[in-house]
């Protein structure tokens, strides 16, 4: 079945740790994306990504790298640099992203902070 | 910038009522697309309906009903007869130009038996 692979469901971060939540989606989608969802906030675009080897800021993306070797994978790293880090993620594709076309969202990663 | 509200952060129904839940949008985009997705206790976002700005007809699927309204920036979603199975966090969404998807920070329907 084709779809959006988030792993691992759960993860957990010591102080001052990177962590790398993993993104692979099988749909031959262009665009990828990464959001945050805090209680009450709604979801908040961290970084996307429109074609291979290129991605963009959002609104959130201080503390946060990612990369696009692969058209299919899109990983996110927290890192130490973000101090507040709890929420849950969720990353998403889309195969055009000019035209208004749907989101695909995988199951999230709920991050907690030890 | 673009913008999505939606001003009702919890509704509870008791089973069989009917609700709606608002949304109303900002863009100063003549070309626009509207999304609702549901998000149940398990966290996945699921897609609901998508419509574009040229489109102004409402829509009806089974119980769910959609009121687009230019007029007012307004995008509402219905859902008629509610069952349990409807509780969840519903978002209201916009795309335009070549910005991604923006959301609203959603409604979380509670439906009582």
């Amino acid at each position: 079945d084709g779809g959006i692979t988030q792993s691992p469901k759960y993860l957990f971060r010591k102080e001052g740790q990177n962590v790398t939540l993993s993104c692979e989606q099988n749909l031959n989608h262009d665009a990828m994306y990464w959001y945050r969802q805090d209680p009450g906030q709604g979801l908040r675009l961290i970084y996307y990504s429109q074609i291979v080897n290129d991605f963009q800021k959002g609104d959130i993306a201080e503390g946060y790298s990612v990369s696009r070797e692969k058209k299919e994978s899109f990983p996110l790293t927290v890192t130490s640099a973000q101090k507040n880090p709890t929420a849950f993620y969720l990353c998403a594709s889309n195969g055009n992203p000019n035209n208004g076309e749907k989101l695909f969202f995988g199951s999230g990663t709920q991050l907690s902070v030890l | 910038a673009q913008k999505v509200t939606q001003a009702q952060t919890e509704i509870s129904v008791v089973e069989k009522e009917d609700v709606t839940l608002d949304c109303v949008y900002e863009t100063r985009d003549t070309t626009y697309y509207l999304f609702w997705y549901k998000q149940p206790p398990s966290g996945e976002l699921v897609f609901l309906i998508r419509r574009n700005s040229f489109d102004e007809q409402n829509e009806i699927s089974g119980r769910y009903s959609w009121n687009f309204q230019k007029s007012t920036s307004s995008f509402n979603f219905t859902i008629t007869a509610s069952q349990v199975v409807d509780s969840a966090v519903y978002f209201c969404a916009l795309v335009s130009g070549n910005t991604p998807l923006v959301f609203g920070k959603g409604t979380r329907l509670s439906v009582i038996a």
